[in-house]
């Protein structure tokens, strides 16, 4: 089983302000297939980044996905309102099963 | 618009049985994976296992492996997500989701409590 670490745990930051998410896999993860999501309270997840760095139909070019192997980071260039959620990436490699992260709350 | 709806929140008590639901609209429901991933109160997402409406193939975590069962039915566009006994550590949040690869479309979650 691929296991994923984030940090940090919690980013403390202000509207206007970068931030940079890391996700770090136990192997590396097979053709980049890692994604992220962004989770509001109350709602379900919602699509953010695919491939590593694919954004999503929809996704304001400030989110930004790179890396690759077992070393992945998630951007937030300038940080609106509404950004601010938890975010969780997931590994759906080659090998079952598919494995999240335990997230990361932008506060 | 492509959407998964899934059944109303739920409570029971520990022991008894329970079949959640995730209908799909909006796209062929046979061409892409369902998967149903977890989340406890307070935690992060697991993924459960999933299962091909196509021909209801299925794999599953081995977290999970033995304690639930997922189904579908693709005539009504539905996969299920049932439990024949459940324990005060099922209660959590249900999410249902469509993929091929990565989860493009997630359901709006199913609470399930169970308590004494």
């Amino acid at each position: 089983e691929v296991v994923l670490k984030q940090s940090p745990a919690t980013l403390s930051l202000s509207p206007g302000e970068r931030a940079t998410l890391s996700c770090g896999a136990s192997q590396s993860v097979s053709d980049n297939y890692l994604a992220w999501y962004q989770q509001k309270p109350g709602l379900a997840p919602r699509l953010l980044i695919y491939d590593a760095y694919k954004r999503a139909a929809g996704i304001p070019d400030r989110f930004s996905g790179s890396g690759s192997g077992t070393d992945f980071t998630l951007t937030i260039s300038s940080l609106e309102s509404e950004d601010f959620a938890v975010y969780h990436c997931e590994q759906y490699g080659s090998a079952l099963p598919f494995t999240f992260g335990p997230g990361t709350r932008v506060d | 618009e492509v959407q998964l709806v899934q059944s109303g929140a739920e409570v029971k008590k520990p022991g008894e049985s329970l079949r959640i639901s995730c209908k799909g609209s909006g796209y062929i429901f046979s061409d892409y994976w369902i998967s149903w991933v977890r989340q406890m109160p307070g935690k992060g997402l697991e993924w459960m296992g999933r299962i091909d409406p196509s021909d209801s193939y299925t794999n599953y975590s081995p977290s999970f492996q033995g304690h639930v069962t997922i189904s579908a039915d693709k005539s009504i566009n539905t996969a299920y997500l049932q439990w024949n006994s459940l324990k005060a550590s099922d209660t959590a949040i249900y999410y249902c989701a469509k993929h091929r690869t990565y989860m493009d479309v997630w359901g709006n979650g199913t609470t399930v409590t169970v308590s004494s």
